[in-house]
């Protein structure tokens, strides 16, 4: 069975440009968390997603955002990028997304950095 | 606020040595607990798991442990090898319906030869 898969693996953009970041889930995960890790600090949660519908989101402003399509994959997007956005973005799945039960599987990460 | 700290950021053992990693979490409400691994360019690995019905729980070289008195979450690693050397981040559950874990900060762990 093939991991969790990111796109692209590194970016780098400049001040107040937008990305778009790409997440395949493993077959058969319908949830899809984002995590942003910096160096320094812990991995600090984005969103969840599952089922098209976001069913969390973390403490980031609203330039922030995803999204998740019906077979399960996701995007996140930052607009207006900033230096602090530069960082490690991490996806993860899981089969349901019960935090009481199940353990996150994730992908290598997309690497963005901002100048 | 909301956080699962970590004691020592960084831990330099001596090859075949034993490795305890420690981490303390704050929601006594949180009943499922995990172990990542992160080497340098790669994703967070899966470990091992515990739930709060649990105070141990082994798997190859490596053990948990649970101490909920205290919300103390331990991951020790038997005879430490090269490979070994990562970060390693404890992960915190969040209570039901919120669909996301509370990560540490991480534990640079050395294996000296």
């Amino acid at each position: 069975k093939a991991g969790v898969t990111q796109t692209p693996r590194y970016l780098i953009k400049t001040r107040g440009q937008q990305v778009t970041l790409s997440c395949s889930p493993i077959s058969g995960h319908r949830s899809v968390s984002w995590y942003q890790q910096t160096p320094g600090q812990g991995l600090q949660f984005l969103f969840e997603y599952f089922s098209e519908t976001q069913r969390n989101k973390g403490n980031f402003p609203g330039r922030f955002s995803g999204r998740q399509f019906s077979n399960s994959r996701s995007e996140m997007n930052v607009s207006t990028l900033e230096l602090g956005d530069s960082a490690l973005y991490l996806c993860a799945s899981s089969p349901t997304g019960r935090t009481g039960s199940e353990k996150l599987f994730f992908g290598s990460g997309t690497q963005l950095s901002v100048l | 606020g909301e956080s699962v700290g970590l004691h020592l950021p960084t831990l330099s053992v001596q090859e075949g040595d034993n490795s305890i990693i420690n981490c303390a979490y704050s929601n006594s409400a949180s009943d499922y607990f995990i172990w990542y691994k992160q080497e340098s360019g790669k994703g967070p690995q899966f470990i091992i798991d515990i739930r709060s019905n649990m105070d141990k729980r082994q798997g190859q070289r490596v053990t948990v442990l649970l101490n909920k008195t205290v919300k103390h979450l331990s991951l020790q690693i038997a005879a430490t090898q090269p490979g070994d050397s990562a970060v390693y981040f404890c992960a915190e559950g969040a209570p039901s319906g919120t669909y996301k874990y509370i990560f540490g900060t991480g534990t640079r762990l050395k294996v000296l030869a």
